[in-house]
């Protein structure tokens, strides 16, 4: 069952705050946030596990709420680099499962 | 520490024929997966492996898609008798065993774009 990624698109001024989520209709065991920026291949931002553990790699904090089986990713102060789609992929029904994306939000960063 | 790699990096090919692309996993990684993706699109699975064996295949798959991964390290995705809806972008990943389960999650590399004329 994909997830659901909502808002569709965003378009921010550098140095504002935004929210992306992620929701899915079966329970979660971990959401996976990536970025893609045209042409590229999807970079691996932040993972979430249920139990409330996060692990990522960059200044990007993330929220995941098993209850209402739904994942927030939060761009605070944005810069340029920001620009890109972001996906969500999750892992329904236990470790060691495959990753099922949403179809991605676009943001963009503009000066 | 190198990546996960594809080769090609672009095909382009006549309705008809028969396309191979490669992908080499990260080393330590035993898990490699295959996804589809077209414009405004996240990826789509196509398939996985688990070392050697295949573990999961879309129902979305038709026959003309598949994977082989031989010696459980690099891996083969072949589309026969192509059509034009298979231009897209293929995407390799690579993961270790325990995907979320210790905060590890899949690696992709930079695709393949397949165009069908």
């Amino acid at each position: 069952q994909q997830p659901v990624q909502s808002p569709q698109a965003v378009i921010l001024r550098e140095g504002e705050d935004a929210v992306i989520n992620c929701s899915s209709s079966k329970a979660l065991y971990s959401v996976h946030w990536y970025r893609q920026k045209h042409g590229e291949a999807p970079v691996f931002l932040m993972i979430l596990l249920k139990g409330g553990e996060q692990k990522g790699h960059e200044k990007i904090s993330a929220s995941f709420n098993e209850k209402k089986q739904q994942s927030s990713l939060y761009l605070t102060a944005s810069q340029l680099s920001y620009s890109g789609t972001y996906f969500c992929g999750t892992e329904i029904g236990g470790a060691n499962s495959k990753l099922t994306f949403g179809k991605g939000i676009t943001l963009s960063v503009r000066p | 520490d190198t990546g996960v790699s594809q080769d090609p990096r672009h095909k382009i090919t006549k309705r008809g024929q028969n396309v191979t692309f490669r992908c080499d996993p990260i080393s330590e990684h035993n898990r490699l997966y295959w996804y589809r993706q077209t414009l405004g699109q996240g990826p789509e699975f196509l398939t996985y492996f688990q070392n050697e064996a295949q573990l999961e295949k879309s129902r979305l798959l038709s026959d003309r898609f598949s994977a082989e991964r031989p010696k459980g390290s690099f891996s083969t995705l072949e589309i026969q008798r192509t059509e034009q809806g298979d231009s897209a972008m293929y995407l390799c990943a690579s993961s270790p065993p325990t995907l979320g389960l210790a905060g590890d999650t899949q690696y992709f590399g930079p695709g393949t774009r397949l165009t069908v004329l």
